[in-house]
């Protein structure tokens, strides 16, 4: 069974740009959650959709955004990068009826 | 909202030693959590759960405790081995009245374990 996905697995951009990072679950997981991972705030929770709909938004400016598709893989877009940033970008699915979350190998983002 | 405080941050055992890993939270809505572990570069990885209905859980050397009265969680590891260095997080989640999960963790600041051999 393949893991949860996530593309790129790097990213340089600059600041001002917008950026678009993917993830697919594992097959037949409806939720998805997304985390920021960064040295001095550790794992900060972004968003979580389920069903193409987003359910729960961690305390993150409107920069940030997402969806989910009908075949449950997700995006999210981080607009006007700031320096700050710059962090590991983590995925991780469920199946619903189960509580334990499978986190994928992260999109690293750094912003110059 | 939830708050999740991990200690220590960093924890130097011999092998063959116990190590644990202790957590507090806030919100007595959670009833789910989670511990992962994170090496160096790699993605964090479920290594045991448990829920608000249950005050321990086992897996082989890892075993989880929950006090909800103290709103207090912990992690034992026994007979750690070098493989066993990491970083460890905590977590905590509430669910709805339906025992399913928002997907919404709160995570501690995480535990860096050392095992030397």
């Amino acid at each position: 069974k393949a893991g949860v996905t996530q593309t790129p697995r790097y990213l340089i951009k600059t600041r001002g740009q917008q950026v678009t990072l993917s993830c697919s679950p594992i097959s037949g997981h409806r939720s998805v959650s997304w985390y920021q991972q960064t040295p001095g705030q550790g794992l900060q929770f972004l968003f979580e959709y389920f069903s193409e709909t987003q359910r729960n938004k961690g305390n993150f400016p409107g920069r940030f955004s997402g969806r989910q598709f009908s075949n449950s893989r997700s995006e999210m877009n981080v607009s006007t990068l700031e320096l700050g940033d710059s962090a590991l970008y983590l995925c991780a699915s469920s199946l619903i009826e189960r509580y334990g979350y499978t986190f994928g190998s992260g999109t690293r983002l750094t912003v110059v | 909202g939830e708050n999740v405080e991990q200690h220590p941050s960093t924890l130097s055992v011999q092998e063959g030693d116990s190590a644990v890993i202790k957590c507090t939270y806030s919100d007595s809505a959670s009833n789910y959590f989670p511990w992962y572990k994170q090496e160096l570069g790699k993605r964090p990885q479920l290594i045991i759960d448990i829920r608000s209905n249950v005050g321990e859980k086992k897996d082989q050397r890892i075993a989880v405790t929950l006090n909800k009265t103290a709103k207090h969680f912990s992690l034992h590891i026994t007979e750690t081995q070098p493989e066993d260095s990491a970083v460890y997080f905590c977590a905590a989640s509430p669910a709805n009245a339906g025992g399913t999960s928002y997907g919404k963790l709160t995570f501690g600041q995480g535990t860096i374990l050392t095992v030397h051999p």
